[in-house]
């Protein structure tokens, strides 16, 4: 059975950092490409970045391109979200999910909750 | 960005038939997906590229459409369908999903 756990997520004051992680279980990890998708409260879902299978390629939504980073660890099965200079409109709740070769995510994590405020 | 829209909300009946749309501001192909989300829960795959019904999901859902015009469609509706209904496109970069629409049950 494909499972997706995401942790690391709370509360955060602005400018401060914070960092994901999303443990992976029941499928083989470094076959997959992978992302992050966030929402915000009451709110809809936005695509946040995605990685290859192996690390190599990475792709950021605008408003987050130079402040966040994800990236992989094969080894532990493990996806990471680093968030930098995070800002109140990042607040949400952020979902790991696994993506298919034509750009929709099959699974999800049950998400992790990150609110930015002081 | 490709912008999807869609209908708030809608209220059906157990037992009918409901339809759920969502347009696209450009033409997306077949790379449109549907997910479902209950409150408080992660969102769940139920049909990709258009038409295709992900693994597990029940036969009464289906979907349809290609280029802008998109639907969801539920047939018969259950009790257990009450949830909000999200399409997301995959042919333009970025990816997109729509707005959300909330199905509650009379």
């Amino acid at each position: 059975e494909v499972q997706l756990v995401e942790s690391g997520g709370g509360l955060v004051q602005p400018g401060r950092s914070m960092k994901l992680s999303c443990a992976a279980s029941g499928f083989t990890f470094n076959n997959y490409d992978m992302a992050w998708v966030c929402q915000a409260p009451k709110k809809g879902l936005e695509w946040v970045a995605t990685i290859s299978y192996d690390g190599s390629s990475t792709y950021y939504r605008d408003s987050v391109k130079g402040r966040f980073t994800i990236s992989r660890d094969n080894a532990k099965s493990t996806l990471y979200l680093q968030m930098d200079s995070l800002r109140s409109e990042d607040t949400a709740t952020y979902y790991c999910a696994r993506r298919t070769g034509s750009w929709y995510f099959d699974f999800w994590g049950p998400g992790t909750m990150v609110t930015v405020s002081s | 960005d490709t912008v999807l829209t869609q209908s708030p909300a809608l209220a059906v009946s157990p037992g009918e038939r409901v339809s759920i749309s969502c347009r696209a501001s450009e033409g997306v192909n077949s790379y449109m997906h549907w997910y479902q989300q209950k409150p408080g829960q992660q969102p769940k795959l139920l049909i990709y590229k258009a038409s295709n019904l992900a693994s597990g999901v029940p036969a009464r859902f289906s979907g349809s459409g290609s280029g802008t015009d998109f639907t969801l469609t539920i047939d018969p509706v259950e009790a257990d369908d009450t949830a909000t209904y999200f399409c997301q496109q995959s042919w333009n970069d970025p990816p997109t999903f729509g707005g959300g629409t909330k199905l509650e049950l009379k």
